[in-house]
């Protein structure tokens, strides 16, 4: 079976400094991994997705991931934080396209001035 | 275009009724899934429509959850019974499907409140 640690429900980053969430997954095969944003009260957006092309992945508003299949991880950086970027993240792990994403349990990023 | 659309956006219930929840998909979507977000459970997966297979109900709560997609297209997402438990948001994706990996596309949510 798969599944997703996300660790650290709230992470708190000055703006300008470095963003760091953390995702760990489990999967007997290889795996799809994304990257979702959530603001309030709206929907899932995709940020990006890792399906066993390039290793390190880029996604939108300056986000990215790198898959290490070594550490079965997939953390999810930005070299600068906006006040913008405050939002809910939740990494999301498949086994097979086209079926259920199987979600960690998300990670507020909160970004203080 | 237009994305996913969810209809309420909001619904409030008294224990015990029934209600309706509906999921406009993107045109040309063949695959279709509902999710629930709640705060003890996190984010959840319900159930999957892919073209005109069996859908995969395999994260149905219970039996007092049921959903169908007419035509390829529309899909309602019933609660029969409804208990406070079943407070939540509950999310409808939809994505193309075939040769690759094609994400899912989410809709807005539908904010269920048991009361």
């Amino acid at each position: 079976a798969q599944s997703v640690t996300q660790l650290g429900s709230h992470v708190s980053v000055s703006e300008g400094a470095l963003v760091l969430l953390r995702c760990n997954y489990s999967s007997s095969v290889p795996p799809y991994l994304f990257w979702y944003v959530q603001y309030p009260n709206q929907g899932l957006q995709l940020l990006l997705k890792y399906t066993s092309a390039a290793t390190l992945v880029k996604g939108i508003n300056g986000f990215e991931a790198e898959f290490k299949k070594s550490e079965t991880s997939f953390h999810l950086t930005k070299p600068s934080a906006h006040m913008s970027d405050a939002a809910e993240y939740f990494c999301a792990v498949s086994v097979e396209a086209g079926t259920a994403l199987i979600f960690g349990k998300g990670t507020t990023l909160s970004v203080s001035s | 275009g237009a994305g996913v659309s969810q209809s309420p956006s909001n619904k409030v219930t008294e224990k015990g009724k029934d209600v309706e929840l509906r999921c406009d998909p993107i045109s040309g979507h063949t695959a279709l899934y509902w999710y629930r977000q709640s705060l003890g459970q996190g984010l959840e997966f319900l159930i999957y429509f892919q073209g005109n297979s069996a859908p995969d109900k395999s994260g149905l709560p219970s039996d007092r959850f049921s959903a169908e997609r007419t035509g390829g297209s529309v899909s309602t997402l019933t609660i029969q019974r409804t208990q406070q438990e079943d407070s939540a948001v509950y999310l409808c994706a939809s994505s193309l499907t075939g040769q690759g990996y094609y994400e899912q596309y989410f809709g807005p949510g539908t904010r269920l409140t048991v009361t």
